[in-house]
């Protein structure tokens, strides 16, 4: 079955700290992969997104995530995290049974930052 | 430019009741979707909309859940009756086709939450 797993739902990490989220997948063809973003009452926003090429994405904000297919994993990162960084973050795969944005989502994974 | 907009932000209702969910898209989108997180969960696909034809509707739980699209602009999401799992959040989505298709970007709106007492 198809689906996507975030182990983390919550991550607390200091300002200026690197930073780490974790997704793997499962789905039975070439994923689409994607990392949205939800900030405290707003929609969620398209952080990136990968289809093919080089496996590393660069997003916006400073994030980038790594594609690994023999982990089944799409990791996001960022060098220094910022105070504004803290949302909710939800890993993607897509599409599926047709429809390039039917997407399966994670869980998410809540990032709180300390000052 | 509007982002695409959802009405109301957040609906409280008793079991039983019935609730209507709006969302406006961005201008000229002809993509819609729902979306909906139910208790902190996965975010789960109900359905999406080209203009006004409902494209796909596999995710819709049951016959409780009613959407239209009239006139291809804004869409409506009826819960009638309302049962108390399902409570969570509701997102609506828009996009313009995208060429090729990769180059879709799907914007969201903000969810309605909604508490079923």
């Amino acid at each position: 079955a198809q689906s996507v797993t975030q182990p983390d739902i919550h991550i607390t990490v200091s300002e200026g700290a690197s930073l780490e989220l974790r997704c793997n997948y499962s789905y039975g063809a070439t994923p689409y992969l994607f990392w949205y973003v939800q900030s405290p009452g707003q929609g969620l926003q398209l952080l990136l997104k990968y289809f093919s090429g080089d496996t590393l994405v660069q997003g916006i904000k400073g994030f980038e995530a790594e594609f690994k297919r023999s982990q089944s994993s799409f990791n996001l990162r960022k060098p220094s995290v910022h105070w504004s960084d803290a949302a909710e973050y939800f890993c993607a795969v897509g599409p599926f049974s047709g429809g390039y944005n039917k997407l399966i989502f994670g869980a998410g994974t809540r990032l709180a930052v300390h000052p | 430019e509007a982002g695409v907009t959802q009405f109301p932000s957040h609906s409280v209702i008793e079991k039983g009741q019935t609730v209507t969910l709006r969302c406006d898209p961005i201008s000229g989108h002809d993509n819609l979707y729902w979306y909906r997180r139910v208790m902190g969960k996965e975010i789960k696909f109900l359905l999406h909309f080209v203009k006004e034809s409902k494209q796909d509707e596999s995710g819709m739980p049951n016959n409780r859940f009613l959407a239209e699209r009239t006139g291809g602009t804004y869409s409506t999401l009826k819960v009638q009756p309302a049962e108390l799992e399902d409570s969570g959040v509701y997102f609506c989505a828009s996009s313009l086709a995208g060429t090729p298709p990769t180059n879709e970007k799907l914007f969201f709106g903000s969810g309605t939450q909604l508490s079923v007492l």
